[in-house]
Order: structure tokens, then sequence, then C-alpha cells
């Protein structure tokens, strides 16, 4: 079963605006990462926050964990047609499994010009 | 860096074939992993590697056998092929690092997969 729901499901927005996606997970996690997949691409990494911490911020982009309520949400500002693509959250867990993420159902982002 | 790839890029296969999707990293990392991703979902872990000669089932290993016989290469078998595996294949690898978790994962291009 998956870990992570993001919501929306989809979101569209005009450039310019900025962009916030939810992301819901249930067990205790190590860290949480925010991926990006562009239509028919793999997916490529964009930032991750350790349980530990509670904002985060990667040009743009503005990540915050709440591990009280197990909830994580990123930030696009001032949004680019290019930002236009699906986002994931995925959970880690214990170092000893690096290899196990476990991601949310995704969020389509569309930036209308 | 070539990072992660993955070949074949497209496949269709009839019911009952068997397959190896191959995938290699050149980044020395010790971690490598299979997802299936299925229209309208996030990525389903399928098996992973913690490295050479140690593979885990993730959460949908039916159906599918890996092995890893060395760092680079991580390939996946599909033994024999169902319609319910026509999905989207990638591979991801990740560098293990000492203290807190720094799995940072690095995908490849995707396999496109049909199963008629």
């Amino acid at each position: 079963s998956q870990q992570g729901e993001e919501d929306p499901q989809a979101l569209s927005i005009q450039e310019g605006e900025n962009a916030t996606m939810n992301c819901s997970y249930k067990t205790s996690i190590n860290n949480l990462q925010w991926y990006r997949q562009n239509s028919g691409r793999g997916l490529v990494h964009l930032i991750l926050i350790r349980s530990n911490e509670r904002e985060k911020h990667s040009g743009r982009l503005r990540v915050t964990l709440d591990t009280s309520k197990k909830s994580s949400s990123l930030l696009i500002t001032a949004s680019r047609a290019a930002d236009t693509a699906s986002y994931f959250c995925a959970t880690g867990g214990e170092e000893t499994s690096g290899s196990r993420l476990t991601f949310g159902e995704g969020t389509q982002l569309t930036v209308n010009p | 860096n070539a990072g992660v790839t993955q070949t074949p890029k497209f496949q269709v296969l009839k019911t009952g074939q068997s397959m190896t999707l191959q995938c290699a990293q050149d980044m020395n990392h010790e971690y490598m992993s299979w997802y299936r991703q299925d229209p309208g979902m996030g990525l389903r872990l399928i098996h992973y590697s913690v490295g050479a000669g140690i593979t885990d089932q993730g959460e949908v290993p039916n159906g599918y056998n890996v092995s890893r016989s060395t760092t680079e290469d991580f390939p996946l078998r599909l033994l024999s092929a169902a319609p319910s595996q026509t999905s989207v294949y990638f591979c991801a690898s990740s560098r293990r690092v000492a203290g807190l978790a720094r799995n940072t994962q690095y995908f490849g291009p995707g396999t496109r997969l049909t199963v008629l």
C-alpha cells in the first residue's frame, strides 16, 4: 500500500502564481523527499528533508515537514510553464534500507502560460 | 557519467514470454532498486539491492526475479509475462552514506513494457 498520499491530485494555475502540494504519510520516517516527473520521463530528485528538520529551501522550492501531523508540503513560488509535471513525495526509512522509498500517487501540476 | 541507464526503452511481449530488463549505473552506488509505475499511480517497489550479491523483495515482487552480481548492474527478469505486468519500469540507484540516511535516488529513463 502507498505510504504517502498527495493532495490535490491535480492542480492548474497561471504562470507566476504559487503552487502548494501536500503529502501525508502513515508511519515514522527518517526523511521525506520530493521528486518531479515530466511526462514520459524518469523521476528527478528535488529536495530531501530529514525528520528533525521543519523547513527547507532550494531555489523556488520550499518544503515543510510536520512529523506530529505526519504531513509535508511543497511550495513552488513564481511558477513557470516549465514546472508543469507530476510531483511525488517519497518517504525513506532507516539507513539500512536505503533503497526503500515509498511513493505517493502524485500531484499533476499544470502551469498555464 | 551516464548515470542510470536502462534498456530497452520499449518492449512488447506476448503472454508467457520471458525477458530481462537491463539496468546499469556508473556512479558506484551501493543501492539499486526496481519500481513499476502504472497509470495515475505512484511508483511501487519490486525488488531492491543494498550491494553486490544481496537482493530483497519490495512491495510487488511476484513474477519478477533479480540478481546483483556486480555493483554496476541490476537486471530484472520477467519469468512468464502476464498482461498485468504491462507498466513502465524504472530502475534507480543511490549512495550509502554513513550517519543519517541520504538515500536520494537517481532514476533511469524507464522501460515501457506492453504484454499482449
